[in-house]
């Protein structure tokens, strides 16, 4: 199996407050994460890839200060969106690929950001 | 540049029925690999099927099965037997050569009809 985590699921927070995601690999260790977010009726858009015990390496446009992604271990990574603003309200997906393989991607379920 | 097209903004079929879901792709690499994933309204994204650049021989996983023809540079996904639960967006992506990243299709909306 392949299977990766996520939480919450759902998450409504004040503007200017932070809100922590975590994505975790349950049962195989990810060389890689990613974090990607996904605007209503579109693709998904990458926002950063995340390698454990390096800095995450962020695409083009996204703020960094504003986005932390902390990779503690091989099987867990976190997003922290700072300062949260309703142009952040989105559904962000984090995905981990296996250590071998053709490194396919295996997505969690999401997350549905809110701010108020 | 790496380019993956959907052209197909949705599709709609009878159950029972097969249906094929065009991908085609822009790239330079000799070595890439191709992917479709499906997301149903729940938002989580399923992998389905896998195709690398130098595998000779079209993919299939259960009912899903890739017709991958590298000269013309597309990666069909072909369902056959539709379900009702087949209903979801699905969307074609690439992992360019010497990369892990994957590059997304603006993906298509299937809709199976009883």
């Amino acid at each position: 199996g392949a299977v990766v985590s996520q939480h919450p699921s759902r998450v409504i927070c004040k503007s200017g407050t932070s809100v922590k995601i975590e994505c975790r690999s349950l049962d195989f260790q990810a060389t890689t994460m990613f974090w990607y977010r996904q605007f209503p009726k579109q693709s998904l858009m990458l926002m950063a890839t995340s390698n454990e015990g390096s800095k995450a390496t962020y695409e083009q446009g996204v703020e960094k200060d504003k986005f932390l992604i902390n990779h503690a271990s091989l099987t867990l990574s976190t997003l922290t969106v700072t300062s949260a603003h309703p142009e952040d309200s989105s559904f962000y997906i984090c995905s981990a690929s296996k250590l071998a393989g053709p490194y396919e991607q295996y997505f969690g379920p999401g997350t549905r950001l809110t701010v108020t | 540049a790496q380019k993956i097209t959907q052209t197909q903004p949705g599709m709609f079929v009878q159950e029972k029925e097969a249906v094929t879901l065009d991908c085609t792709y822009d790239t330079s690499d000799q070595s890439y690999g191709l992917f479709w994933y499906k997301q149903p309204s729940s938002g989580e994204m399923i992998f389905l099927i896998y195709q690398g650049s130098y595998d000779e021989q079209n993919a299939t996983e259960g009912r899903y099965s890739l017709n991958f023809q590298k000269a013309r540079k597309s990666a069909n996904l072909v369902i056959s037997a539709s379900q009702l639960g087949d209903s979801a967006m699905y969307f074609c992506a690439m992992r360019p050569g010497g990369s892990e990243k994957l590059v997304f299709g603006k993906g298509m909306k299937l809709t199976v009809n009883p």
